[in-house]
C-alpha cells in the first residue's frame, strides 16, 4: 500500500521569507510524486511533479521541491513567500495504483 | 480559468431529489475521475473512467451513479442522498489510459460543485 504523510497541519511564514512544506511517502517501486495547491473555493491546481532525474524539481509560481530517496521525502520549497501563496497544499504519490493524497498543509503567509 | 469545467458550482437539494453533476474537458484526456472532498481534507476518490468505461468504483453507495457519455463528458447522478453527502465534488481528468498502469501524468481538476443536502 502507498501512503503520504504531511506532518504539519499549518505552516506560518512571513512574506519574503523562505518556506518549506514537508512531505514523506511510502510506496513500492519507483515513486511518482506530485504537489497540488488549493485556493479557497477552487479545485486543486497542479504545481510540480517528480518522476525521475534531477532531485530538485521546479514548478509553477516559483515553487520547487526536493526529492530525497534515502529519506523518502519530497519537501516543497519557495525562496521568498508571497501573501498570495496562502492556501492548502497537498502532496500526492502515485505508485502502481491510484493517486494517494496527504492530509494537506495550510500555508499562511503574513504581510 | 481551469480546463475542466464543472456545473453547477453550487447545488442545494433535498434528500428525495434527483439531480446530476456535470463535468467537461476538451484536453483529449482519456481518463476522468470523481472525487468527494470535505472541508480542509484531501479529496477521496469515488470513480475512475478510462476510455469511457468505468474502471474503478471505490465502494461508493448506489445513490451515486456515474455516467460517461463520451470522452469529454462525465456525469454524476444523485438520488436519495444523505446529509453526510454534503461536500465539494471534484472532477478531474488526465492523459492516463490506465489507472493501474505506470503513468506519470498529473490530474487536472475542475473547481468543483459544492453540494448541500437538506
Amino acid at each position: 500500500a502507498q501512503s503520504v504523510a504531511q506532518p504539519e497541519d499549518q505552516v506560518n511564514v512571513a512574506e519574503g521569507n523562505p518556506l518549506t512544506v514537508k512531505c514523506t511517502y511510502s510506496v513500492s517501486g519507483n515513486p511518482y510524486l506530485f504537489w497540488y495547491v488549493q485556493y479557497p473555493n477552487r479545485g486543486l491546481q497542479f504545481l510540480l511533479k517528480y518522476i525521475t532525474g534531477d532531485n530538485l524539481v521546479k514548478g509553477s509560481y516559483g515553487f520547487e521541491a526536493e526529492f530525497n530517496k534515502s529519506q523518502t521525502s519530497f519537501h516543497l520549497k519557495k525562496p521568498s513567500a508571497l501573501v498570495s501563496d496562502s492556501a492548502l497544499y497537498f502532496c500526492a504519490v502515485k505508485g502502481y495504483s491510484t493517486l494517494t493524497f496527504g492530509k494537506g498543509t495550510m500555508l499562511l503567509v503574513s504581510p | 480559468d481551469t480546463e475542466v469545467t464543472q456545473t453547477p458550482k453550487h447545488l442545494v437539494m433535498g434528500m428525495t431529489n434527483k439531480k446530476s453533476l456535470k463535468c467537461e474537458q476538451h484536453m483529449g484526456h482519456r481518463a476522468m475521475y470523481w472525487y468527494k472532498q470535505k472541508a480542509k481534507k484531501p479529496p477521496e476518490l469515488m470513480f475512475v473512467y478510462s476510455y469511457e468505461k468505468l474502471s474503478i468504483n471505490e465502494s461508493v453507495p448506489s445513490r451515486f451513479s456515474p455516467e460517461c457519455p463520451n470522452s469529454s463528458l462525465l456525469n454524476l447522478h444523485l438520488h436519495a442522498l444523505q446529509p453526510e453527502d454534503s461536500a465539494l465534488y471534484l472532477c478531474a481528468s488526465s492523459q492516463d489510459t490506465s489507472q493501474g498502469g505506470d503513468s506519470n501524468q498529473p490530474q487536472h481538476f475542475g473547481d468543483g460543485t459544492r453540494l448541500s443536502i437538506l
